[in-house]
């Protein structure tokens, strides 16, 4: 199975920050990772497939890039909505796994 | 608009046998690879597992701990999506969602099923 790593596990930053999670492969997933960002209480929402296609409606202070094996999701600048726990998934081959979350806070 | 429902999930015995299904709208089921994905509390997401399209082959692939007791299926005349989950354990407690391929991204709201005597 192929594991995915995110890094780092939590995050504090303010308002107006640029931040970037990354997300390890342990072996080759091509262009298949998905991001995804999830609030407390709610079903996960899509953000980014294909390393860095942005789904319908995302703003574009999301912005997702990689390949091979490392990958990040980088918010330009944060607002006050993006404050949530994000997750990463490689859909190359089965099983498809997620990264164990990045949980943003503010600082 | 897409949207996908879930519904059956509820508290059932260790050893016990659950349905879920999921209603699809607002997209063209049949040529969808639809999976399931649960949460545990407090947990990170599992993939549980996918069914291709029958138009692809309809076949399915699982994640290693509900490989042999859940199945996965798919109803295209009536737009639905079930997993059948047999031989239930304590582990695995968790919301269940219902999800297109990711490319698509579109997920349900979740249906939560309780494990426990």
């Amino acid at each position: 199975d192929i594991q995915m790593t995110q890094s780092p596990s939590s995050l504090s930053a303010s308002v107006g920050d640029r931040v970037t999670i990354t997300c390890r492969a342990s072996q080759g997933i091509s262009n298949y990772l998905a991001w995804f960002q999830q609030k407390p209480g709610k079903a996960p929402k899509s953000l980014i497939y294909a390393t860095s296609r942005l789904q319908s409606g995302v703003p574009s202070r999301f912005s997702g890039s990689g390949s091979g094996t490392e990958f990040t999701l980088t918010i330009s600048s944060l607002q006050p909505e993006d404050f949530a726990t994000y997750y990463c998934q490689q859909y190359n081959s089965y099983p498809y796994t997620f990264g164990q979350g990045t949980e943003l806070e503010i600082k | 608009e897409v949207q996908l429902v879930e519904s059956g999930g509820g508290l059932v015995k260790p050893g016990g046998s659950l349905r879920l299904s999921c209603a699809a709208s607002g997209f063209i089921f049949s040529n969808a690879w639809m999976n399931w994905v649960r949460q545990a509390p407090g947990k990170g997401l599992e993939w549980v597992g996918r069914v291709k399209s029958k138009t692809d082959g309809g076949t399915t692939d699982y994640a290693a701990p509900v490989k042999g007791r859940f199945t996965i299926s798919r109803d295209d005349s009536k737009n639905t999506l079930d997993l059948q989950m047999n031989s239930l354990k304590s582990e695995d407690t968790a919301v269940y969602y219902c999800t297109r391929d990711p490319s698509s991204g579109d997920w349900g709201q979740g249906t939560l099923v309780t494990v426990s005597s």
